[in-house]
């Protein structure tokens, strides 16, 4: 599978929009590109995902550049319940179902 | 529409004994994914399996660990005789398998072995 770099923290203000990157230089033209979050004792929770084009949900914004090499998830109005550890993933259409988690983001939300 | 249910939340065993962690997957779902998270570790991927099938268990370790998912009822991961390093929280996730892999996660069964 194809590996992906993130920040391994982030900090931001409640309600404010929240930017997280991902760098994904060798991703193929079958990976997707796929967010997870885990929040403090949970289990982790589907975010977001996309191929090539921009998508948008009712929990965030995936912005995929035009290289497909980074990507970056948009949380437009962090809130407190936002503070979670986001995983970006890449998942090869067609090849293994697994999820591979690197360490991810931890982002933190203050008031 | 329940979602992904795991049990029992947390699950205390002794070394030597046996764990038996549940998992009912989503309404319609018949792809199972089992991960573990080992304290203070990152997820990792054990096995994968559909109805009646293991597809890829390369995660799972070679010996006491075993996965299935029957016709009819849960998924379940057993580990025989538990050992200390077997605590961790094991999360099961579900998949309708269209064309997103869209994966839903369990709360997490949290065992501890003392």
């Amino acid at each position: 599978d194809a590996k992906t770099t993130q920040p391994n923290s982030m900090e931001s203000n409640e309600e404010e929009p929240v930017h997280l990157p991902c760098n994904h230089s060798t991703i193929s033209g079958t990976d997707y590109i796929h967010w997870y979050r885990q929040l403090p004792s949970q289990g982790p929770e589907y975010v977001i995902h996309g191929l090539t084009s921009n998508v948008n949900n009712r929990m965030a914004s995936l912005a995929i550049a035009e290289d497909r090499k980074s990507s970056t998830l948009i949380l437009h109005r962090a809130t407190l319940r936002d503070a979670a550890v986001y995983y970006c993933i890449l998942l090869t259409q067609g090849g293994s179902e697994k999820l591979v988690f690197g360490k991810g983001t931890k982002l933190t939300v203050n008031p | 529409n329940a979602g992904v249910m795991q049990n029992p939340r947390h699950l205390v065993r002794r070394r030597g004994q046996e764990a038996r962690l549940r998992c009912s997957p989503m309404k319609g779902h018949s792809h199972v994914y089992w991960y573990r998270q080992l304290p203070e570790e990152g997820l990792k991927f054990m096995v994968y399996l559909q109805k009646e099938n293991i597809i890829d268990e390369s995660g799972m370790p070679k010996e006491r660990f075993s996965a299935e998912f029957p016709k009819e009822g849960p998924s379940i991961l057993r580990i025989q005789q538990v050992v200390r390093g077997d605590s961790a929280a094991y999360f099961c996730a579900s998949s309708l398998r269209t064309v997103s892999y869209e994966q839903y996660f369990g709360p997490g069964t949290r065992l501890t072995v003392t």
